[in-house]
């Protein structure tokens, strides 16, 4: 398996814009998460998605996130404005039960920079 | 809820020397906990991971750690470290070993030659 793939790698965008941040987890994982990295505030978990139904929002900063999953294999998180506190590293991880082996996996990142 | 809190946000040791990075975690019901490594520019791997089977838990590279209920800790461990063991290291808690992590804030190791 590839792993958990994201792209684009890397992002660099006007203030205002809209930004789509996607995300392949690993085939038959069931739960998916989007995490985002800052200097100031480090890893934390926006949203999480359990077969393809979101389970928690409660840290997705404001109405400018969204996240959907409309299938098993695929997921967006869009900003819609952008800001440029929204620049940061964001990742998606994907993750498998009942817990057959450890299958938690990180993709590699998406670095989003908003100017 | 659940928290992790690591002390000392870089640690710096010589090569050889012993590794010591240290995670105290809150939690209302037995933690799931995590060590994951993050080299610059790249993701998060997996270190090792205690989901209540054995105390001491050996991971990659290396590295152990050591969950203390008393204490609260899941202290990660090396005994001799190397270069290429530079990178920031994160202790993670969570309700099972599946679902949603929490994250300290990590901590930067160096290794001096």
């Amino acid at each position: 398996d590839a792993g958990v793939i994201q792209s684009p790698r890397h992002e660099v965008t006007e203030m205002g814009q809209e930004v789509t941040l996607r995300c392949k987890p690993i085939s038959g994982h069931d739960y998916l998460f989007w995490y985002r990295q800052t200097m100031m505030r480090g890893l934390e978990l926006l949203i999480y998605f359990n077969n393809n139904v979101p389970i928690d929002d409660s840290g997705m900063p404001e109405d400018r996130f969204s996240a959907k999953m409309p299938n098993a294999s695929f997921s967006t998180l869009k900003i819609q404005p952008s800001e440029p506190r929204d620049s940061a590293v964001y990742f998606c991880a994907s993750s498998l039960t009942p817990d057959r082996g450890y299958g938690y996996t990180f993709g590699s990142g998406t670095r989003l920079t908003v100017v | 809820a659940q928290s992790v809190t690591q002390l000392g946000s870089h640690v710096s040791v010589s090569e050889g020397a012993l590794v010591l990075l240290r995670c105290n975690y809150s939690s209302s019901v037995p933690p799931y906990l995590f060590w994951y490594v993050q080299y610059p520019n790249q993701g998060l791997q997996l270190l090792l991971k205690y989901t209540s089977a054995a105390t001491l838990v050996k991971g990659i590279n290396g590295f152990e750690a050591e969950f203390k209920k008393s204490e609260t800790s899941f202290h990660l461990t090396k005994p001799s470290a190397h270069m290429s063991d530079a990178a920031e290291y994160f202790c993670a808690v969570s309700q099972t070993s599946y679902g949603k992590l929490t994250f300290g804030q990590g901590t930067i190791l160096t290794v001096h030659p």
